[in-house]
């Protein structure tokens, strides 16, 4: 079974630009997860997505946002880059989220110059 | 507001010895505890759990003890092995709601 998959790998981008991430998950799984790493600051999480629907959100601003598609497939916005949103950019998918085990990708890792 | 926390950032053991890893936490809801292991440019792998009704949990060389009125738990590996090296977090968890992670501790193990 494939695992979680993130594209891209590697992002640069300059301030005020915007960027998607995107993020497939395990086959199956309804729950994806995304988490901003960095340094010092461990896994901040950011929204949880079930079913299409935003289910959880962490304590970010507004210019972070995301979606669901029917084939549970995930991306993430982020508008109006700051110097302070370079991090590891992490998805994690679960079957139906809660208390499942979260499955994660490799990450896409932002510069933002 | 880091309502999980592991205060060192990292650890230097001897192959053959025992790593232990510390997490804190503050929010006496959370029932639900994890361990995450991750290297570099990969994404954290699952590694262990433990319910808020038991204290122990153990698979192989790993045991995560949970102390709920200490709120703290830990990460026993028995013996430490070089590809052990990585960094390791800690998560916890309420029904239904969002994963807190700690900020992780990097595990050497010396060969």
């Amino acid at each position: 079974k494939a695992g979680v998959t993130q594209t891209p790998r590697y992002l640069i981008k300059t301030r005020g630009q915007q960027v998607t991430l995107s993020c497939s998950p395990i086959s199956g799984h309804r729950s994806v997860s995304w988490y901003q790493q960095t340094p010092g600051q461990g896994l901040q999480f950011l929204f949880e997505y079930f079913s299409e629907t935003q289910r959880n959100k962490g304590n970010f601003p507004g210019r972070f946002s995301g979606r669901q598609f029917s084939n549970s497939r995930s991306e993430m916005n982020v508008s109006t880059l700051e110097l302070g949103d370079s991090a590891l950019y992490l998805c994690a998918s679960s079957l139906v989220g809660g208390q499942d085990i979260q499955y994660f990708g490799a990450g896409t890792r932002l510069s933002v110059l | 507001d880091q309502q999980v926390k592991q205060n060192s950032p990292s650890l230097s053991v001897q192959e053959g010895r025992i790593s232990i890893l510390n997490c804190d936490y503050t929010n006496s809801m959370f029932d639900y505890f994890l361990w995450y292991k991750k290297y570099p440019a990969e994404g954290p792998t699952f590694l262990i759990s433990i319910s808020s009704i038991k204290d122990k949990n153990e698979d192989g060389r790993f045991t995560v003890f949970l102390n709920k009125s200490a709120k703290h738990l830990s990460l026993h590996i028995v013996p430490s092995q070089p590809g052990d090296s990585a960094v390791y977090f800690c998560a916890a968890t309420t029904t239904g709601n969002q994963f807190y992670f700690g900020t992780g501790t990097s595990l050497t193990v010396i060969p």
